[in-house]
């Protein structure tokens, strides 16, 4: 079965700088990646999502994030953060080839501050 | 398109009572799934539906909760007689059908409190 782990739970920042979110997972066969943000009080909606291809995947609002096989990561940056970023973030697997169910990590709460 | 729509937005309620929570997926999508978020547990999936057809329920917690989608555009979870513990936010979210890749888009949740 696969895995999803989100190292920190809380990752505080100062508006402008950089940031990165991490992801990790373990799985014993291919998988499909996403990011997902919540905003508050509000359902999750997707950032980006890693099917194949290119490892380093774009996203909306500046996120980005790079697959690293060898790592299992998967790993959600953006060079400069906003204030109107602070929200919960969600990695998640689908296995190749299995059931279309993800896997969530327990989420990361990014806190933006002035 | 309106997106995925819950009610309601909040509900609060007495141990032992009734609680129904209902979704409508967006119109064409075939995969529809019901969420349970809590600070405690995270994201936990309860029942996942591809074509109106429950197809993984193992989430689903007890014989408390049950789900149904009789049509659809409609779908309806539980909860019978509630008790303090199930208090969370439950996520519905739709997706295409067709590729296990597609995203999944979520409702707003329904905010339980059962007291």
């Amino acid at each position: 079965a696969q895995s999803v782990t989100q190292l920190d739970s809380q990752v505080p920042v100062f508006e402008e700088a950089p940031v990165e979110l991490r992801c990790n997972y373990s799985s014993s066969v291919s998988v499909y990646l996403f990011w997902y943000v919540q905003y508050p009080n509000q359902g999750l909606q997707l950032l980006l999502k890693y099917l194949s291809g290119s490892t380093l995947v774009k996203g909306i609002n500046g996120f980005e994030a790079e697959f690293n096989k060898s790592q299992t990561s998967f790993h959600l940056r953006k060079p400069s953060v906003h204030i109107s970023d602070t929200a919960e973030y969600f990695c998640a697997v689908i296995l190749t080839g299995g059931s279309y169910i993800p896997t969530f990590g327990r989420g990361t709460s990014l806190i933006v501050h002035p | 398109d309106a997106g995925v729509i819950q009610s309601p937005r909040h509900e609060v309620t007495e141990m032992g009572q009734e609680v129904t929570l209902r979704c409508k997926p967006i119109s064409g999508h075939n995969s529809l799934f019901w969420y349970r978020q809590t600070m405690m547990r995270g994201l936990e999936l309860l029942i996942y539906f591809n074509n109106n057809v429950p197809i993984d329920d193992s989430g689903m917690p007890e014989d408390r909760f049950s789900a149904k989608m009789p049509n659809a555009s409609f779908s309806t979870l539980k909860i019978q007689p509630s008790e303090p513990r199930d208090s969370a936010v439950y996520f519905c979210a739709s997706s295409p059908s067709g590729v296990p890749y597609n995203e999944q888009f979520f409702g707003p949740g329904t905010r339980l409190t059962v007291l």
